[in-house]
């Protein structure tokens, strides 16, 4: 069973705050990285895809550094806004033909941002 | 641009029953993935579809079946309802499987 790891489960911040999460996941068969953000009543909505070891991704007040030998990316979100309330997920594509186009999901890291 | 667009939005049915989903991804998008989510679980995979074959399926009983027409909409197929089916199941798709996906607004189904 592949396990791809979030945490926090939650995070409560003021407007302003920086924050970041963290997602591990196998270091062997590594494809990608993605992340995603879903607000309540939308659609997952994809931030970045990751794919090698010691990619930076950034847009706007976010972004996201990767480690493909260790098995873990941050996500980091500068001076939050309640904008950026919602789900932050991640989810690992392995490196074999037969399992590409599937993506193992964590949990998610919930993010409120306090006004 | 359209989006990816999953019906119905919401459906309930009974235990016994089975129920199609149905799902238009991006006009010139070939994969199309199906995910579930309940309660406490994250995204589960369902399967993946890419020019109108199956190329991965997660751990799900055969009640869950699905194809891909030649436009590359999507169907999903469960048969025989259980309680434990009631989720939201999310359709997404890509270009060519590596970069990434769009999700639809996804079906909530109610099995009562």
């Amino acid at each position: 069973i592949l396990n791809v790891e979030q945490s926090p489960q939650s995070l409560h911040v003021q407007e302003g705050d920086s924050t970041n999460f963290t997602c591990s996941f196998p270091s062997s068969n590594f494809y990608a990285l993605h992340w995603y953000r879903w607000e309540t009543a939308k659609s997952p909505e994809a931030l970045f895809v990751m794919t090698l070891n010691g990619d930076e991704k950034k847009k706007g007040r976010i972004s996201a550094t990767l480690n493909t030998k260790e098995g873990y990316s941050y996500l980091y979100i500068k001076g939050s806004q309640p904008e950026d309330s919602a789900t932050y997920l991640c989810a690992f594509m392995e490196g074999r033909g037969s399992t590409l186009g599937r993506l193992y999901f964590g949990r998610g890291t919930q993010l409120t941002v306090w006004p | 641009k359209a989006g990816v667009t999953q019906t119905p939005r919401y459906l309930i049915k009974t235990r016994g029953q089975q129920v199609t989903l149905s799902c238009s991804p991006i006009s010139g998008h070939r994969s199309v993935s199906w995910y579930q989510q309940t309660p406490g679980q994250g995204l589960q995979f369902l399967f993946e579809y890419f020019s109108e074959t199956q190329r991965n399926k997660g751990n799900f009983p055969g009640r869950f079946s699905g194809r891909q027409f030649s436009n590359s909409r999507s169907e999903m197929n469960v048969s025989t309802l259980e309680l434990g089916d009631s989720a939201l199941y999310l359709c997404a798709s890509s270009f060519d499987r590596e970069g990434s996906y769009t999700f639809g607004s996804g079906t909530r189904l109610t099995v009562v």
